[in-house]
């Protein structure tokens, strides 16, 4: 079965510090992994996904992402945070099957200035 | 990108009715779409898969006759919630993914706030 991780229900950063927002996955075979974020009231946007290749992988807004299989880690990354990034972040897993999502618990990140 | 628009964004209305909400892929070809169900700071719950032409697939404990899906076209679902009660007031979202490409992500609407009086 699949499933996701996120251990912190908050993240609290001071704008302009990095900022990391952790996931962990658990899958059978190849892992299809996805970071999403929501503004309150709003559906989810999607940020970033991995799939195959670079363990780094860019996304929008300058969030990155680094897929470490050892670890069975997909964290989320940005060098210098931004109040505007204050939302719920949400780590997804993808069943190669059925193609639904399994979705980590959610990670509210507020940035504070 | 890829655009999913869902219809109403809010919906108050008296216990008893029944309410649709309507999900559009409004630029690529959905055979499969989504819909969650989203609580006050918690995760989407994934409530059913709406398949193109054929029913949809519930998840363990949602209640078919009570959400009712209907897939009628490679661009629009619908999600009936009826006779609506105050316990089905939540957050419902729907999502969909271009099958056009490979490995494209899922795309989501920005949700319906229902509240039931």
């Amino acid at each position: 079965a699949q499933s996701v991780a996120q251990p912190e229900d908050q993240v609290n950063v001071a704008e302009g510090n990095p900022l990391t927002v952790k996931c962990t996955y658990s899958v059978s075979g190849n892992p299809y992994l996805f970071w999403y974020v929501q503004y309150p009231n709003r559906g989810l946007q999607f940020l970033l996904k991995y799939i195959t290749g670079d363990n780094l992988v860019k996304g929008s807004y300058g969030f990155e992402a680094e897929f470490n299989k050892s670890q069975t880690s997909f964290h989320l990354k940005k060098p210098s945070a931004l109040v505007s990034d204050s939302a719920l972040y949400f780590c997804a897993v993808r069943d190669g099957t059925l193609g639904r999502l399994y979705f980590g618990r959610g990670t509210q990140l507020t940035v504070w200035p | 990108g890829a655009v999913v628009s869902q219809h109403p964004s809010r919906v108050i209305c008296k216990s008893g009715t029944s309410v649709k909400i309507e999900c559009r892929s409004l630029d690529f070809q959905a055979t499969t779409m989504f819909w969650y169900r989203q609580f006050p700071k918690q995760s989407l719950m994934l409530m059913a898969t709406s398949n193109e032409g054929s029913k949809a697939t519930y998840e363990q404990g949602v209640e078919k006759d009570k959400f009712l899906i209907n897939h009628a076209s490679l661009t629009l679902s619908t999600l009936t919630v009826t006779s609506a009660h105050p316990e089905d007031s939540s957050f419902y979202i729907c999502s969909a993914r271009d099958y056009s490409g490979a490995d494209q992500p899922q795309h989501f609407g920005d949700g319906t706030r229902l509240s039931i009086l």
